[in-house]
């Protein structure tokens, strides 16, 4: 099993509708997982954190199932903008102290 | 303003050379790391640091070296040795080990 799994889409999806990702991750015993955004030829920057309570910001919410062990994230209203590659990433990989990405689900957001 | 440089943005060189990419960062985060990301694939570490003159292997640390003699500044070398060094070249620091990480705005090396 790959340590972090996302499903590469494209999701295709009209501005203003609801869309979700889920990630699957391998390591029980990571602790820390975030969601970062990664436009095209640019870096990935931090979208958000993800606690076991769940968290909302804005239009994203996140979710963590340490008992099957899957991160999701929901973004509600879809703008333009928000078409980008959405990274799971998690904690624990070569050591406690680095994070493992997932290769990332694109999202298309049009007109 | 606070944030990671990594200089230059494209680099070009030719094979057989060594090439130096830089990394700077005035967070004052402890942790540095570098990855690198080839189209369509995910990110892959290459070493990291948590603290000054030390660092570790990352995944992929072949054909790759790295110093740490600053807190600051965390410069990866590639090496002649590096099968297929083309590829984007991510920087990335945290305050601390597990935490949240933020990337340098990446540098574009092409090999030919």
């Amino acid at each position: 099993r790959k340590e972090v799994e996302q499903d590469p889409g494209p999701f295709n999806v009209p501005e203003g509708a609801t869309v979700a990702f889920n990630c699957t991750y391998s390591n029980s015993a990571s602790q820390s997982f975030f969601w970062y955004r990664q436009d095209c030829r640019k870096e990935p920057k931090l979208l958000m954190s993800v606690y076991s309570s769940g968290n909302e910001d804005g239009r994203f919410t996140a979710q963590l199932n340490r008992a099957s062990q899957y991160i999701s994230l929901l973004i509600r209203d879809s703008k333009l903008s928000d078409s980008a590659t959405y990274l799971c990433v998690v904690n624990g990989g070569k050591g406690y102290s680095t994070l493992t990405f997932g290769k990332g689900t694109m999202l298309l957001v049009s007109p | 303003d606070g944030g990671i440089t990594q200089s230059p943005k494209y680099l070009f060189r030719k094979e057989g050379q060594n090439v130096t990419l830089s990394c700077e960062q005035n967070l004052n985060h402890d942790a540095m790391y570098w990855y690198r990301q080839d189209p369509g694939q995910g990110l892959r570490l290459i070493y990291y640091s948590q603290i000054v003159n030390d660092f570790q292997k990352g995944d992929i640390a072949e054909g790759y070296s790295v110093s740490r003699e600053k807190k600051e500044s965390f410069p990866l070398t590639v090496t002649s040795a590096q099968k297929n060094p083309t590829a984007f070249y991510l920087c990335a620091s945290s305050i601390a080990q597990g935490n949240e990480q933020y990337f340098g705005p990446g540098t574009r090396l092409t090999v030919t």
